[in-house]
């Protein structure tokens, strides 16, 4: 069975600071995918970034990159530089082999200016 | 492209009633999925469809029911509403293949008295 777990239910971060935010999952499927969701105060989910189970490399967008440790079970999401904009909640999702994509419970972020 | 679309934004319920979630994309996309969100459990996938015709449940089913006639449309049944079902629901839509990020509508908020 897959299952996403992110530890931190809420976190307060400096602006201008980088951000870690958690994310370790389970899944005996050898290939699968990870994303990241951003959900504003406003309701939208906006898609971040995604790395694939295969992928060599850790996968960036911008400000965002996605820190993949395999061994670990982990896909933690860094963001660089942080912004008064990004204080949303946060959720991680997986893709198995079986098609359901599921997400974690999601970790709010505060950034304080 | 209006992306996806979900009707009603909001709606009232009493305990019993049925009623029709309609979702709809007009991306092409042949991966469609249904998210109930409650506070502090994140996304929880009730059903999700791969291509017309095909549907499968996901982490909780209960109380719903779907079908898949067409690539663009993906309803949500509540056969008998139930309190517990009160709670914002997402749809989302993708490109079948792993790595597509999922698009999603804007939620309806369900009521259940």
């Amino acid at each position: 069975a897959q299952k996403i777990t992110q530890t931190q239910p809420g976190m307060f971060v400096q602006e201008k600071e980088a951000v870690t935010l958690d994310c370790t999952y389970d899944t005996s499927d050898p290939s699968y995918g990870l994303f990241w969701y951003k959900q504003p105060s406003s309701g939208e989910m906006i898609f971040l970034i995604y790395q694939g189970s295969y992928d060599q490399q850790n996968a960036t967008e911008g400000r965002y990159s996605l820190n993949f440790q395999k061994a670990r079970k982990s896909a933690n999401l860094v963001i660089s530089a942080s912004q008064l904009g990004d204080s949303a909640m946060y959720f991680c999702a997986m893709r198995g082999s079986g098609d359901k994509i599921i997400f974690g419970k999601g970790t709010r972020l505060h950034i304080l200016p | 492209n209006a992306g996806v679309t979900q009707t009603p934004k909001f709606q009232v319920l009493k305990t019993g009633q049925s009623m029709t979630l309609q979702c709809a994309q007009d991306m092409n996309h042949e991966y469609m999925s249904w998210y109930r969100q409650d506070p502090g459990m994140g996304l929880r996938l009730i059903h999700y469809s791969v291509g017309a015709g095909i549907t499968d449940q996901g982490e909780v089913p209960n109380g719903y029911n779907v079908s898949r006639s067409t690539t663009e449309d993906f309803p949500l049944r509540l056969l008998s509403a139930a309190p517990s079902q009160t709670s914002v629901y997402f749809c989302a839509s993708s490109y079948y293949a792993s790595g597509n990020e999922q698009f999603f509508g804007p939620g309806t908020r369900l009521t259940v008295l």
